[in-house]
C-alpha cells in the first residue's frame, strides 16, 4: 500500500461547481499534513494546512480524520483559475520525511 | 523577496559527467530538502537535511549526494549522472515541519 494515495483524476468540473478531493496515509504516526497547488511544469505552491479541527481559506476548507487515517480539500464555488493539480503531503514523525501524493488534476471548464 | 533560489533552470549533460545543482534559501530556515518529480510518480523525496551537517536519506537517494556546511545552502551532487535521472528536480526549505516547504522554481535535468 502506498504511504499516501490520491485519486489523480482528472476531475472536469464547471466553473462555480464545489469539488473535494480525499487523500488516504497509511502511518497512523504522521502529524503534519497540507495540502499544495501546482501548476503546469511550476513549482508547487502550500495552498494549506489541514488541522484536525478542520480549517478554512476562503473558497477552500481542509478537514482531517485521523481515525480513518484521511484528509480532505473541499472547493467551493470553482473558479478557472482553480485549474490545477492539487498535492495531498504528509510528514512523518519529528523530522521532515515528507510525502506526497501523486496529485489530483482539477480543470475547471467555462 | 524571501525565495529559494535553483540553479541551473535547464541542464542537459552526459552520463557520467559530474554535476551539482545548487539551492540557497533566504528565510533561515532550518530544513531543507530535494525532490524528484517524474510522471505518473509524483514528487519523491531524495534527500532532506535538519540543520548544518545533519542530513538523512529519503524515498529515493542512490545515486545522490547532498551536503549542508552552510544554513543557507543545499547543493544536490550527481557523482556520475544517469539517463534515469533525467527528471525534474524541485529544493525547498522550511522553518518547521509544521509550516510545510517554499519550494524552488525546478531545475529541469536531461542526461543524454
Amino acid at each position: 500500500r502506498k504511504e499516501v494515495e490520491q485519486d489523480p483524476g482528472p476531475f472536469n468540473v464547471p466553473e462555480g461547481a464545489t469539488v473535494a478531493f480525499n487523500c488516504t496515509y497509511s502511518n497512523s504516526a504522521s502529524q503534519s499534513f497540507f495540502w499544495y497547488r501546482q501548476d503546469c511544469r511550476k513549482e508547487p505552491k502550500l495552498l494549506m494546512s489541514v488541522y484536525s479541527s478542520g480549517n478554512e481559506d476562503g473558497r477552500f476548507t481542509a478537514q482531517l480524520n485521523r481515525a480513518s487515517q484521511y484528509i480532505s480539500l473541499l472547493i467551493r464555488d470553482s473558479k478557472l483559475s482553480d485549474s490545477a493539480t492539487y498535492l495531498c503531503v504528509v510528514n512523518i514523525g519529528g523530522y521532515q520525511k515528507v510525502t506526497f501524493g501523486i496529485g489530483t488534476k482539477l480543470q475547471v471548464i467555462p | 523577496e524571501a525565495q529559494v533560489t535553483q540553479n541551473p533552470r535547464y541542464l542537459i549533460t552526459v552520463t557520467g559527467k559530474k554535476l551539482t545543482v545548487t539551492c540557497s534559501q533566504n528565510m533561515n530556515h532550518e530544513y531543507m530538502s530535494w525532490y524528484r518529480q517524474d510522471p505518473g510518480l509524483g514528487l519523491r523525496q531524495i534527500y532532506y537535511s535538519m540543520n548544518v551537517e545533519v542530513t538523512d536519506k529519503g524515498d529515493v537517494p542512490e545515486g545522490y549526494k547532498v551536503s549542508r556546511k552552510e544554513k543557507r545552502n543545499f547543493p544536490l551532487i550527481l557523482e556520475s549522472p544517469s539517463p534515469n535521472q533525467t527528471s525534474l528536480y524541485f529544493c525547498a526549505s522550511s522553518p518547521h515541519r509544521d509550516y510545510g516547504y517554499t519550494f524552488g522554481s525546478g531545475t529541469r535535468l536531461t542526461v543524454v
